[in-house]
């Protein structure tokens, strides 16, 4: 069973800081990497998909980084708005085809 | 982006009974979807593999007999949850997008939760 780790589980910030997260997955057999945002009630939305090493992807104030060998993926986020406030989702892709997601970061942005 | 609906998306009924999902594609064609399920605290568990017009794919250790999947069209498939039980309660949810899922994201729908008494 591939495990993928995501910390830390849950964070609180406040209006402006910027934050990151990591995503920690088995190098082996992986050919790329999934990020999602998930708001409460609604549908995951798609950040970025990552597949080289030193990758990086960015996205507004969102931006990220893979490390294929050592497996693990950082997702940045600068000056954090209320309206960033989700679960962030990663999902390593393996050669059987499928996603393998992590339990998620939550983070919450207060005014 | 590209859209996917699920319905209905949240559901209640006695055990026993049968509970169809729908997840549809509403702007593209999907030969494939995904169904997954999401416990408490756990993270989202591939059940399997819907393709259109076959048989879906499932992970080891779920009931192809329990999770009934058709994907009957390019926009539409479904999942029954057949005879359920307090234990199916659960949250479910489904996906589409490309095939080259090294290149190209996932749309998700909402999800359903089942609360199964």
């Amino acid at each position: 069973i591939l495990n993928v780790e995501q910390s830390p589980q849950s964070l609180h910030v406040q209006e402006g800081d910027s934050t990151n997260f990591t995503c920690s997955f088995p190098s082996s057999n992986f050919y790329a990497l999934h990020w999602y945002r998930w708001e409460t009630a609604k549908s995951p939305e798609a950040l970025f998909v990552m597949t080289l090493n030193g990758d990086e992807k960015k996205k507004g104030r969102i931006s990220a980084t893979l490390n294929t060998k050592e497996g693990y993926s950082y997702l940045y986020i600068k000056g954090s708005q209320p309206e960033d406030s989700a679960t962030y989702l990663c999902a390593p892709l393996y050669n059987t085809d499928k996603l393998i997601f992590g339990t998620g970061t939550r983070l919450q942005v207060f005014p | 982006g590209a859209v996917v609906s699920q319905h209905p998306s949240w559901v209640i009924c006695k055990s026993g009974t049968s509970v169809k999902i729908e997840c549809r594609s509403l702007d593209f064609q999907a030969t494939t979807m995904f169904w997954y399920r999401q416990f408490p605290k756990q993270s989202l568990m591939l059940m399997a593999t819907s393709n259109e017009g076959s048989k879906a794919t499932y992970e080891q250790g779920v009931e192809k007999d329990k999770f009934l999947i058709n994907h009957a069209s390019l926009t539409l498939s479904t999942l029954t949850v057949t005879s359920a039980h307090p234990e199916d309660s659960s949250f479910y949810i489904c996906s589409a997008g490309g095939r080259r899922r090294d290149l190209e994201t996932q749309y998700f729908g909402p999800g359903t939760r089942l609360l199964v008494l």
